[in-house]
């Protein structure tokens, strides 16, 4: 079956700090590949995707790069910000499957001014 | 510009009693989800519905049921409430088209206690 794993949280970095969240996954086929993020008090997100290998999904300064040799949709940001400060989620879906995604256990980030 | 709507945003429940989770979206999206979100989890698929009339199981389907009379609405339905149900319950929806990559769109969630 599908499954995600994310670094472990909690992430502690000041402001302007390069951000990495590694996201790593199994699954059968080809999913697209997205993270999510959520705000305090808030649902989830679409922060960005991918459908296919080599894809960069980017969105608000954040990156991640389908990479189907190592199984991986790892998050980066160059400088971070403090109302960056959330918890991130890696998830998959498959083809087929209605759009079910399945979610890694998420990671949470606080940026210190 | 609701988007996805989940009604009540709090409720607090005693054992053995019974409640609706209400949502509604009005994006016209075929696909609906329910999931529940435990501390330090990630999300958990409950049910999901590809259109009005089909509903299927998801990944932690037990003690819940769910219908979809309509496009607009899903709700999830406890009968039994129990300490183990104790969650912040998400609903989704997204668009059915054959582009891959479609996203889920959230509500902001029903945060339940059961005591």
């Amino acid at each position: 079956g599908n499954s995600v794993t994310q670094m472990e949280g909690p992430v502690t970095l000041s402001e302007e700090a390069f951000l990495t969240i590694n996201c790593t996954y199994t699954a059968t086929g080809y999913p697209s590949l997205f993270w999510y993020v959520q705000y305090p008090g808030e649902g989830l997100q679409l922060l960005l995707k991918a459908t296919k290998a080599d894809d960069k999904g980017s969105n608000k300064g954040f990156e991640a790069t389908y990479r189907k040799e190592t199984t991986s949709f790892h998050l980066e940001k160059g400088s971070v910000q403090v109302s960056d400060s959330a918890v991130y989620f890696c998830a998959l879906s498959n083809k087929g499957s209605a759009r079910q995604l399945t979610f890694g256990s998420g990671t949470q980030l606080t940026v210190l001014p | 510009n609701a988007g996805v709507t989940q009604t009540p945003k709090f409720r607090i429940l005693k054992i053995g009693q019974s409640m609706t989770l209400q949502c509604t979206q009005d994006m016209n999206h075929n696909y609906m989800y329910w999931y529940r979100q435990d501390p330090g989890m990630g999300l958990k698929l409950i049910y999901y519905s590809v259109g009005a009339g089909i509903t299927d199981k998801g990944e932690v389907p037990n003690g819940y049921n769910v219908s979809r009379s309509t496009t607009e609405d899903f709700p999830l339905r406890l009968e039994l409430a129990a300490p183990s149900q104790t969650s912040v319950y998400f609903c989704a929806s997204s668009y059915r088209g054959d582009r891959e990559g479609q996203p889920q769109h959230f509500g902001d969630g029903t945060r339940l206690s059961i005591l």
